[in-house]
């Protein structure tokens, strides 16, 4: 069975920090890795999809790592901003009929 | 590309009472889902249709939630009766196809509240 965990649950940095959130997974058979953002009261979108033949992803300011073998992928962001806030979940398919999530990072930026 | 497109996006209901969220998928995606997200969890998934067949409704609380996809489109979810845990966003998502690599896209969701 395949279990996704996101640790930390939260996290408050003050703009421009650089920080890393991370995502861990037990089934290390997976097609593929998404990281997601949601906004409070909306849903979600999806930032960066990682194929298992991958070892990372770019958009932006945005880095997302996977290691299959250990079961782990981070998320990288660069220079925060106030706009980053949001709860940053992951995701792997599972079973060809689902995905599993985390239950997310809520990330905070100060200004 | 027009997004998922969800209603209601809020509804407040009493327990035992009865209630019904409506999903449009973007254009040619056969593959539509619906997942639960309770505050502060992940999303979960409820059932997965292909086209206007059932995939898979394993997590679906079949005593009290139903949902269809008649035409192949637009797909509905209901609740009878609601209970006090219900109370979550329903996200509908859809994608091109059923495969593991798919890539989903979700719509804002509606989030219900039951007292």
């Amino acid at each position: 069975k395949q279990e996704v965990t996101q640790i930390p649950a939260a996290l408050s940095v003050p703009e421009g920090e650089n920080l890393v959130l991370n995502c861990s997974f037990t089934d290390s058979a997976i097609y593929n890795l998404q990281w997601f953002r949601q906004d409070p009261g909306k849903g979600l979108t999806s930032l960066l999809l990682i194929q298992s033949s991958q070892r990372e992803q770019t958009s932006g300011r945005l880095n997302a790592s996977l290691d299959k073998s250990s079961g782990r992928s981070t998320l990288y962001i660069a220079a925060s901003q106030p706009g980053d806030s949001a709860t940053y979940l992951c995701a792997v398919p599972y079973n060809n009929n689902d995905m599993r999530f985390g239950a997310g990072t809520r990330l905070t930026v100060k200004p | 590309e027009a997004g998922v497109a969800q209603s209601p996006r809020y509804k407040i209901i009493e327990k035992r009472q009865s209630v019904a969220f409506w999903c449009n998928p973007i254009s040619g995606h056969a593959t539509l889902y619906w997942y639960q997200q309770i505050l502060g969890q992940g999303p979960k998934l409820l059932i997965q249709f292909q086209n206007n067949g059932v995939v898979d409704d394993s997590q679906l609380p079949k005593d009290r939630f139903s949902a269809e996809r008649l035409k192949g489109v637009d797909s509905t979810l209901k609740i009878q009766p609601a209970k006090l845990e219900d109370s979550a966003v329903y996200l509908c998502a859809s994608s091109l196809a059923l495969q593991g690599a798919n890539v989903l896209t979700f719509g804002a969701g509606s989030r219900l509240t039951v007292l």
